[in-house]
């Protein structure tokens, strides 16, 4: 269990910029999920993943973000045209559903800083 | 839909001092608690959580919480808190089937020696 490891951990762009950033889960975790979380607040949900269908999404999640998991294991999320609300901490967290307590925790990473200027 | 509430935004204790973190819940189904805490520049860890076992939590670095239906809360508590255990600290609810965590808004726990 190597965790779950996002990359870059920092992300400085000018707004109007396209930015990617990569979440690889831990191996065997078949759930993905993408939060959000600015300043003083606690992580807003944007998107899950069951594999590699992507199951729910966020009305947070404007027609500027899209997110993939394309082989049902890492996965991208992508922002368009950013713009300086978009800066904010992206954490990526990933979970089992064969878990024997059914209901397992999420497995958070480190996140990725994005600073729009 | 579920939701959680944390009161206070902001708690300082004295090391050695009971730790108290409140969280009350909404849930129409019912719910799946947690507790993570975040260090700076970090990701979250989780704590403890709820499955609708036993109604006492045992979490771990001494956390444990209780699950109180009839107040609709999962207060976090430690009975001696120590320097390292300074961070912000999330409650969230789900409902079953892994449904997405709902956070709240998180207290800053900060330990005076």
């Amino acid at each position: 269990d190597t965790g779950v490891s996002q990359d870059p951990r920092h992300k400085i762009t000018k707004r109007g910029q396209n930015v990617t950033f990569r979440c690889d889960p831990i191996s065997e975790h078949n759930r993905l999920y993408w939060y959000r979380q600015t300043l003083g607040q606690g992580p807003e949900f944007l998107t899950y993943f069951q594999n590699e269908a992507q199951l729910e999404k966020s009305r947070l999640l404007s027609d500027r973000f899209s997110a993939e998991r394309p082989k049902g294991s890492f996965s991208t999320l992508e922002i368009q045209r950013t713009e300086q609300g978009d800066s904010a901490m992206y954490l990526c967290a990933s979970s089992s559903t064969r878990d024997i307590s059914y209901n397992s925790p999420l497995h958070f990473g480190n996140g990725t800083r994005l600073t729009v200027t | 839909a579920q939701s959680v509430t944390q009161l206070g935004s902001h708690v300082s204790v004295s090391e050695g001092a009971l730790v108290l973190l409140r969280c009350n819940y909404s849930s129409s189904v019912p719910p799946y608690l947690f507790w993570y805490v975040q260090y700076p520049n970090q990701g979250l860890q989780l704590l403890l959580k709820y499955t609708s076992a036993a109604t006492l939590v045992k979490g771990i670095n001494g956390f444990e919480a209780e699950f109180k239906k009839s107040e609709t809360s999962f207060h976090l508590t430690k009975p001696s808190a120590h320097m390292s255990d300074a961070a912000e600290y999330f409650c969230a609810v789900s409902g079953r089937g892994n449904t997405p965590l709902v956070f709240g808004k998180g207290t800053r726990l900060s330990v005076i020696a």
